[in-house]
């Protein structure tokens, strides 16, 4: 699976826009970008993933650029609920079965 | 709906009890995980199971053994708790290899 960069650290303000960006320049054709998060002391959610098209769906909106060597998760409207760590994974869709959560990026929303 | 459900939420152990963890899910999924998430670190996969009736390995089965007991549960059993295995353990599921997992908040253990 490809290697993912995130920054550690984000914030933003409630009702704005939050994007967050990952980097996965060795994405390979037949990978997909998932979206996972964790809000504190709770297990993974999963959020959406994509292979080349941009995805849309009730929580969030994921860019992929068209050389697919980075992507964006965008929620539109964040609210003080969101704040958690999100991380983005690279995987084959059909690849082993484990899940590998690098690092993240710890999103704060301001009230 | 419930997702995914694990029991217990917490547990003291004391060096060299056993336990079962509980994972149960309602989504008809095929492929079960247990994972363990220590502090500050991101989840290792500790067993799978592709479908009902199979179980494999993950990256940190030492000290572990699971059951696939149907299609819903998936256990976790520590023979002889060890302090090393403190950690939170989720369970999680998908409907098949690679389709997107989905967590269980977790059980939280602490090993004396």
């Amino acid at each position: 699976d490809a290697k993912t960069t995130q920054p550690p650290s984000m914030d933003c303000a409630e009702g704005r826009a939050a994007n967050l960006p990952c980097n996965h320049s060795t994405i390979s054709g037949n990978e997909y970008v998932y979206w996972y998060r964790q809000i504190h002391s709770q297990g993974p959610q999963y959020i959406i993933h994509g292979l080349k098209n941009n995805e849309t769906n009730e929580m969030a909106s994921l860019i992929i650029t068209e050389d697919r060597k980075s992507s964006t998760l965008i929620l539109p409207h964040a609210t003080l609920r969101d704040t958690a760590v999100y991380y983005c994974i690279v995987r084959v869709m059909d690849s082993s079965y484990k899940l590998i959560f690098g690092s993240g990026t710890r999103l704060l929303v301001r009230p | 709906n419930a997702g995914v459900t694990q029991t217990p939420k917490f547990q003291v152990l004391k060096t060299g009890q056993s336990m079962t963890l509980q994972c149960a899910q309602d989504m008809n999924h095929n492929s079960m995980y247990w994972y363990r998430q220590d502090p500050g670190m991101g989840l290792r996969l500790i067993y799978y199971s592709a479908s009902e009736g199979t179980t494999d390995k993950g990256e940190v089965p030492n000290g572990y053994n699971v059951s696939r007991l149907n299609k819903r549960e998936f256990s976790l059993r520590l023979e002889s708790a060890a302090p090393s295995q403190t950690s939170v353990y989720f369970c999680a599921s998908s409907l098949d290899r690679g389709q997107p997992q989905h967590f269980g908040d977790g059980t939280r253990l602490s090993i004396l």
